[in-house]
C-alpha cells in the first residue's frame, strides 16, 4: 500500500525557513518522479515544484522560484522541501504527491503558517 | 504560469448526472489529456481519472472522463450525496514545464 507522510510545518516569522519532509513507502521511490503542491486555507490547488526519479531534474513554479528546493534522499525513500524567505502567501497545506505520469497518491498534508 | 479554467459550481439533483469541464490549451489538456482530482473537506485530494478517461483501481464507474481539444470533461452519472465535493483538473505543460491545476468546481447535489 502506498503511503506517504509529511512532516516539518508549522508557524514560522515571514522572512524565516522551514523544511518539509515526506516519508514514502510502499512503492520503488527511486523509479517515480515526487511533488510537491499546496493549497491555501479556503483555496484551490497550486503546484509548487517537482523532481525526477534521480533526482537530476527539477522544476518550480514561478512564485517559489529561487526560494524553494526540492530534493530527495533515495536512500531514505524521503522527499524534502527546503523554504526558505518565506511569505504570509506561502501559508497553506503542502502535500507530497506521488508522480506517475500524474499525481496518483497523495499524502496527509502538512500546515505551514506565515505570520507574526 | 495560467491555470486551466474551471466553473466555480455546479448543482444538480440527486440521480441526476453532472458533466464537469476544464479547458486549458494545446500544451497541456490538448497534448496529454487531463487527469481528475476529488476533495472533499478536510481531506486530500484523490485521483479520479488520468490521461482522459483511465480510473485507477477503485474509482466508480459511474465517473467518466473524456477530452474534445483543450477541453476536458468528466461525466458523473447517478449523482449521490457523497459525490459532493471539490473537482480539480490537472495537466502538465510540455511547454512551460510545468503543472498546472484548474481552479476547482464545488459540485453540490441537491
Amino acid at each position: 500500500e502506498v503511503q506517504l507522510l509529511e512532516s516539518g510545518g508549522g508557524l514560522v516569522q515571514p522572512g524565516g525557513s522551514l523544511r518539509l519532509s515526506c516519508a514514502a513507502s510502499g512503492f520503488t521511490f527511486s523509479s517515480y518522479a515526487m511533488g510537491w503542491v499546496r493549497q491555501a486555507p479556503g483555496r484551490g490547488l497550486e503546484w509548487v515544484s517537482s523532481i525526477s526519479g534521480s533526482g537530476r531534474d527539477t522544476f518550480y513554479a514561478d512564485s517559489v522560484k529561487g526560494r524553494f528546493t526540492i530534493s530527495r534522499d533515495n536512500f531514505k525513500n524521503t522527499l524534502y522541501l527546503q523554504m526558505n524567505s518565506l511569505r504570509a502567501e506561502d501559508t497553506a497545506e503542502y502535500y507530497c504527491a506521488k508522480d506517475s505520469g500524474t499525481y496518483d497518491f497523495w499524502g496527509q498534508g502538512t500546515l505551514v503558517t506565515v505570520s507574526t | 504560469q495560467a491555470g486551466l479554467t474551471q466553473p466555480p459550481s455546479v448543482s444538480k439533483g440527486l440521480r441526476q448526472t453532472a458533466t464537469l469541464t476544464c479547458t486549458g490549451n494545446s500544451n497541456n489538456v490538448g497534448n496529454q489529456g487531463a487527469a481528475w482530482l476529488q476533495q472533499h473537506r478536510g481531506h486530500p485530494p484523490k485521483l479520479l481519472s488520468y490521461r482522459n478517461n483511465n480510473r485507477p483501481s477503485g474509482i466508480s464507474e459511474r465517473l467518466s472522463a473524456s477530452r474534445s481539444g483543450n477541453t476536458a470533461s468528466l461525466t458523473i452519472t447517478g449523482l449521490q450525496p457523497e459525490d459532493e465535493a471539490d473537482y480539480y483538473c490537472s495537466a502538465w505543460d510540455s511547454s512551460l514545464r510545468v503543472w498546472v491545476f484548474g481552479g476547482g468546481t464545488k459540485l453540490t447535489v441537491l
